[in-house]
C-alpha cells in the first residue's frame, strides 16, 4: 500500500527558508516521479514542482521559480521541497504526491495527507 | 486565474447525472491527458479519472472522464450524498513546461 507522509511544515517568517520532507513507502520509489502541490487557504490546487525518477529534470510553476528546489534521495525513498525567499502568499497546505510514471509529464496518483506551511 | 477554467459551483440531487466541465487550450488539454481529482478539505485529495480516462482500482464506475479538443468532461452518474466534494482537472501544458489545475468545483448534493 502507498503511503506518502509530509513534514517539515510550520510558521517561518517572510524571507526565510523552509525544507518539506515526505518519506515513500509501499512501492519502489526510484521508479517513479514525485510532485509537490499546495492549496493555499480557501484556495483550490496548485501544482508546484516535479522531479523525475532519477532526479535528472524538474519543472517548477512560474509562482516558485527560482526560490524553490526540489530534490530526492532514492537511498531514503524520501523527496524534499527547499522552499527559500518565501512570502506570505506561499502559506498553504503542502502536498507530496507520487507520480503514475517516470517522468515529469506523469500525473499525481497517490497523494500524502499535507503538511502546513504560514508564511508570517 | 486558472489555465483551466471549471464552474466553481455544481448541485445535484440523489441519483441525478452531473457533468463538470473543464476548459483548456491547445497547450494544454487538446495535446495531453486530463485527470481528475476529488477533494475532501482537510483530507488528501484522490485521483478518480487517470490516463486514457481509466479509474484507478476502487473508484465507482459512476464516474466517468472524456474529452473533445480544449475542453475535457467529468461525469458522475446516480448522484449520492458522499460525492459532495471539491472536483479538480489537471493537464500538463506543453506552453509552461508544467502541470495545470483548473479552479476546481465544489460539488452539491441536494
Amino acid at each position: 500500500q502507498v503511503h506518502l507522509v509530509e513534514s517539515g511544515g510550520g510558521v517561518v517568517q517572510p524571507g526565510r527558508s523552509l525544507r518539506l520532507s515526505c518519506a515513500a513507502s509501499g512501492f519502489t520509489f526510484s521508479n517513479f516521479a514525485m510532485h509537490w502541490v499546495r492549496q493555499a487557504p480557501g484556495k483550490g490546487l496548485q501544482w508546484v514542482a516535479v522531479i523525475s525518477y532519477d532526479g535528472s529534470n524538474q519543472y517548477f510553476a512560474d509562482s516558485v521559480k527560482g526560490r524553490f528546489t526540489i530534490s530526492r534521495d532514492n537511498s531514503k525513498n524520501t523527496v524534499y521541497l527547499r522552499m527559500s525567499s518565501l512570502r506570505a502568499e506561499d502559506t498553504a497546505v503542502y502536498y507530496c504526491a507520487k507520480a503514475d510514471g517516470y517522468y515529469s509529464y506523469h500525473s499525481m496518483d497517490v497523494w500524502g495527507k499535507g503538511t502546513t506551511v504560514v508564511v508570517s | 486565474q486558472s489555465v483551466l477554467t471549471q464552474p466553481p459551483s455544481a448541485s445535484g440531487t440523489p441519483g441525478q447525472w452531473i457533468t463538470i466541465s473543464c476548459s483548456g487550450s491547445k497547450s494544454n488539454i487538446e495535446n495531453n491527458y486530463v485527470y481528475w481529482y476529488q477533494h475532501f478539505p482537510g483530507t488528501a485529495p484522490k485521483l478518480l479519472i487517470g490516463r486514457y480516462n481509466q479509474r484507478p482500482s476502487g473508484v465507482p464506475d459512476r464516474f466517468s472522464g472524456s474529452k473533445s479538443g480544449t475542453s475535457a468532461s467529468l461525469d458522475i452518474s446516480g448522484l449520492r450524498s458522499e460525492d459532495e466534494a471539491d472536483y479538480y482537472c489537471a493537464t500538463w501544458d506543453d506552453s509552461l513546461s508544467g502541470w495545470v489545475f483548473g479552479g476546481g468545483t465544489k460539488l452539491t448534493v441536494l
